[in-house]
């Protein structure tokens, strides 16, 4: 199975804050990485596929970028509604596996 | 609008059965591949098993091969997780999700609100 490693675990950040978060997987995924954000008692919600594509719908200060075995999630300009949980997913190979998770708080 | 609703979580005994279905909405649902993934605190999120539009392939996570099917019937726009065999382990909340296929792999792109299911005596 392909491990997928995040980091940090959590950060502290302030609104307007620029956060960037890695996900490096245990293997070259080419560009088979999808990021998520999970807010408390929801679903997890596509933020970007395919390493660097925005999902429709979703605000342009998020950005991803990377590929083979290092990849990371950039939110430009921190705001209220982006605390939340952030995972990243290959769909390299099955079966799929996601990070652990970055937990994003108020500082 | 596009809506994922599952059902059948609850209380399974160990070595016993639970069905799990999830009822899609707002989408061509014959035209899209599911899958389930379970969250738990300890494991986080874990893929669990997908299926074709069709019905016509399916895959599983090697820990649930043998005990878990997913099923699809098309007429009804429901997808299902028949688990059998339960474990301990696969206490969790279930996620039905859509998933479709971009330039790079597969994206689960919605998914529903989860059903609980704890396995104990």
């Amino acid at each position: 199975d392909v491990q997928m490693t995040q980091s940090p675990s959590s950060l502290s950040a302030s609104v307007g804050d620029r956060v960037i978060i890695t996900c490096r997987p245990s293997q070259s995924i080419d560009d088979y990485l999808n990021w998520y954000q999970q807010s408390p008692g929801k679903a997890p919600k596509l933020l970007i596929y395919a390493a660097s594509t925005l999902q429709s719908g979703v605000p342009s200060r998020f950005s991803g970028s990377g590929s083979g075995a290092d990849f990371t999630l950039t939110i430009s300009s921190l705001q209220p509604e982006d605390f939340a949980i952030y995972y990243c997913q290959q769909s390299y190979s099955i079966p799929w596996t996601f990070g652990q998770g970055t937990k994003v708080e108020i500082k | 609008e596009v809506q994922l609703l599952e059902s059948g979580g609850g209380l399974g005994q160990p070595g016993g059965s639970l069905r799990l279905s999830c009822v899609a909405s707002g989408f061509s649902f014959s035209t899209h591949a599911m899958s389930w993934v379970r969250q738990t605190p300890g494991k986080g999120l874990e893929w669990v098993s997908s299926i074709s539009d069709t019905g016509a392939r399916s895959y599983y996570r090697d820990s649930v091969k043998g005990r878990f099917t997913i099923s699809r019937d098309n007429s009804k726009n429901t997808v299902y997780l028949q688990m059998n065999s339960l474990r301990a382990e696969d206490t969790a909340l279930y996620y039905c999700a859509n998933y479709i296929a971009t330039t790079g792999g597969f994206s689960l792109v919605y998914w529903g609100q989860g059903t609980l299911v704890t396995v104990s005596s």
